[in-house]
């Protein structure tokens, strides 16, 4: 599988609506993660299944599925929002793909 | 409380070999994949292998079949990510972090600290 994530990075300011996309090369049917990481840390799992919010995690993050095109959105960025998120799939021939991520900072 | 607890920093040289492992608690360790996940300096993440305790089954992503081992204690709930000679190009950051599998899809739900493997040539 290839996952093509976009933007690589963007600038944005506190109360912003950002979206981030995934594109798959092939069907994944809803198999996509997303996850957040800040410098030094592990990363984290927002989203799990293309739009199911995981235990805890606030609802101004969501995500969708239009065929093999995949969004990520934040509703009102926080300032602990700022940070590298990653899309993440996989396929029965044990190819685990991580996009290249997207650099969220402040404007 | 999921917990995955990560062996400490490690400095080598090239060409020595290495074992770092990975500590689960707070679920049932046998029936949860454990994977590993690779971050060079300044770079993205890599998803190398995923192992199953109960039965040590193990599935390696292409690029990292032959250079690694993924192996597993369950006993000590503990899964090990094993090198027999390092190079340079080791040099990163290693998380290991408990994963729901199934033949279409993997989730890394809960993520270790992250284990720093340092290689100098």
């Amino acid at each position: 599988i290839q996952m093509t994530q976009s933007p690589s990075s963007l600038s944005a300011s506190v109360g912003d609506r950002i979206t981030i996309t995934c594109q798959a090369s092939h069907d994944i049917k809803d198999y996509l993660n997303w996850y957040q990481q800040k410098p030094g840390k592990a990363p984290k799992l927002l989203i799990y299944d293309a739009s199911n919010l995981e235990t805890g995690v606030p609802s101004r993050f969501s995500g969708s599925r239009s065929g093999t095109h995949f969004t990520f959105t934040i509703s009102k960025l926080q300032p602990e929002d700022f940070a590298t998120y990653y899309c993440q799939s996989y396929n029965h021939l044990s190819s685990f793909t991580f996009g290249p991520g997207t650099k969220v900072d402040i404007k | 409380e999921v917990k995955m607890v990560q062996s400490g920093t490690e400095v080598k040289k090239s060409g020595e070999s290495l074992r770092i492992s990975c500590s689960g608690s707070g679920y049932t360790f046998d029936y949860y994949w454990i994977g590993w996940v690779r971050q060079r300096p300044g770079k993205g993440l890599e998803a190398m292998g995923i192992i199953y305790p109960d039965d040590s089954d193990t599935k390696y992503n292409p690029s990292f079949e032959g250079q690694v081992t993924i192996s597993v204690d369950k006993s000590r709930r503990t899964s090990f990510l094993q090198w027999k000679s390092l190079t340079a190009a080791d040099t990163a950051i290693y998380f290991c972090a408990r994963t729901q599998a199934s033949s279409w899809s993997a989730t890394f739900d809960f993520w270790g600290q992250g284990t720093l493997v340092s290689v100098s040539s």
